[in-house]
């Protein structure tokens, strides 16, 4: 039971360049975040899927797509990446642990937009 | 004004020492509360989940609730270097919402 993984853990790229963040989870919850984490601002929430087959924006999403692909998997894709997303990100997952309802996050990424 | 309120801190205490981390908020909805606790380059990691008011302790830790003044606090007792993070409130005003989290407070526990 691996929990919540991510890949890659880091990346580099220039700006305009594409990437693609993955995320599985094998805890079978239905709920998938992607949050960015920087300095002084906490975690924000880019994009999120309530269950498989549904997406809706964050706080925070201009300038990224996602794509939940099946229940397990949530992807955050940068279609043209600026600097400005020069961030940690973070997939977390959500859904009952026993009697509550409990939302477990991955190792994260960071990324760095030159 | 955001909605959770959490000094960044850091607070530097002396190994032993108890600690208090706090957070405010505004919503009055707000029923289920949280403390993660991230180490430094990894993710958070759920440490406490408490529902509405009053007190939990796990080990070390006790989280206290004050929904009247809107108010949360996490305690760690005998607080060792290993303890060194930065702490994240989250609440949400039912089970399957989403969370709200505060800034985080970073936490150094001196040996």
């Amino acid at each position: 039971n691996a929990g919540v993984t991510q890949t890659p853990k880091f990346q580099v790229l220039k700006t305009g360049q594409s990437m693609t963040l993955q995320c599985a989870q094998d805890m079978n919850h239905n709920s998938m975040y992607w949050y960015r984490q920087d300095p002084g601002m906490g975690l924000r929430l880019i994009y999120y899927s309530a269950s498989e087959g549904t997406t809706d924006k964050g706080e925070v999403p201009n300038g990224y797509n996602v794509s939940r692909l099946n229940k397990r998997e949530f992807s955050l894709r940068l279609e043209s990446a600026a600097p400005s997303q020069t961030s940690v990100y973070f997939c977390a997952s959500r859904g009952l642990a026993g009697p509550r309802v409990e939302q477990f996050f991955g190792p994260g990424t960071r990324l760095t937009v030159l | 004004q955001k909605e959770v309120e959490q000094d960044p801190g850091p607070l530097s205490v002396p190994e032993g020492a108890i600690v208090s981390l706090n957070c405010t908020y505004s919503n009055s909805a707000f029923q289920y509360f949280m403390w993660y606790r991230q180490y430094s380059r990894k993710g958070p990691e759920l440490l406490m989940y408490t529902y509405s008011s009053g007190n939990k302790e796990d080990g070390r830790f006790t989280a206290q609730v004050d929904k009247s003044s809107k108010y949360i606090s996490l305690f760690i007792r005998d607080s060792q270097p290993s303890d060194s993070a930065t702490y994240l409130c989250a609440m949400s005003p039912h089970a399957g919402n989403m969370l709200t989290f505060g800034g985080g407070t970073r936490l150094m526990v001196k040996p």
